[in-house]
């Protein structure tokens, strides 16, 4: 069955770095887009950012364009997501989740993670 | 940006009755590409509809989703315990991709 994990969260401080990790399994990942997604406490989701199966295309939202990049390493079945110059803003629980088509954009998300707490505070 | 307005904000229901959640979107979504997820707590999303009304792998036939343009409706049929939960809309449309604020279904 398809799993994601995520891991790398944590506490940091405003202005600091941090590098989230999402491991794939159960379906062939190189053939499918990667989402992450977040959720600030108690609020909504906000997408967060995109790439292509074979990662030669990536799209931010404008929140986080320039601070934040995506990439992934087909050959460990895993994605990652690394934060720069955090805000305290940027407090959520960042999902990873799956577009639904081979080799295709669709940008919804038939599977997601557990969810990992990335927190942003002095 | 498409913004997406869920309605009711909370919906208190029985058991066993009908459940019937609305999104309206601020423009036209293309194609009906719109999707419903329902969240619990501490869990992640997941996937019920997609293409306004296609249901999503295991979501059982009392999930149906309807609507074009601007108006969607998320219903369920007969309510059962582990409904209730939070459900979000989303459109993938258009970019930026966007979600409703979520509609909270609670048992009365």
């Amino acid at each position: 069955q398809v799993q994601l994990v995520e891991s790398g969260g944590g506490v940091v401080q405003p202005g600091g770095s941090l590098r989230l990790s999402c491991a794939a399994s159960g379906f062939t990942f190189s053939s499918y887009g990667m989402h992450w997604v977040r959720q600030a406490p108690g609020k909504g989701l906000e997408w967060v950012t995109f790439i292509r199966f074979d990662g030669s295309n990536k799209y931010y939202a404008d929140s986080v364009k320039g601070r934040v990049t995506i990439s992934r390493d087909n050959s460990k079945n895993t994605v990652y997501l690394q934060m720069n110059s955090l805000r305290t803003e940027d407090t959520a629980v960042y999902y990873c989740a799956k577009d639904p088509h081979e080799y295709g954009d669709y940008y919804y998300f038939d599977y997601w993670g557990q969810g990992t707490l990335v927190t942003v505070s002095s | 940006e498409i913004v997406l307005t869920q309605s009711p904000g909370t919906l208190s229901l029985s058991p066993g009755e009908r459940a019937t959640l609305s999104c309206r979107a601020s423009q036209n979504v293309a194609s009906s590409y719109l999707a419903w997820y329902q969240q619990k707590p501490g869990q992640a999303p997941r996937l019920l509809i997609y293409g306004a009304s296609s249901r999503a792998t295991g979501i059982p036939d009392r999930f149906s989703g309807s609507g074009s343009g601007t108006d969607f409706t998320l219903t369920i049929s007969r309510l059962e315990p582990e409904d209730f939960a939070v459900y979000y809309c989303q459109q993938y449309g258009r970019s930026p991709i966007t979600f409703g604020q979520g509609t909270r279904l609670e048992i009365k």
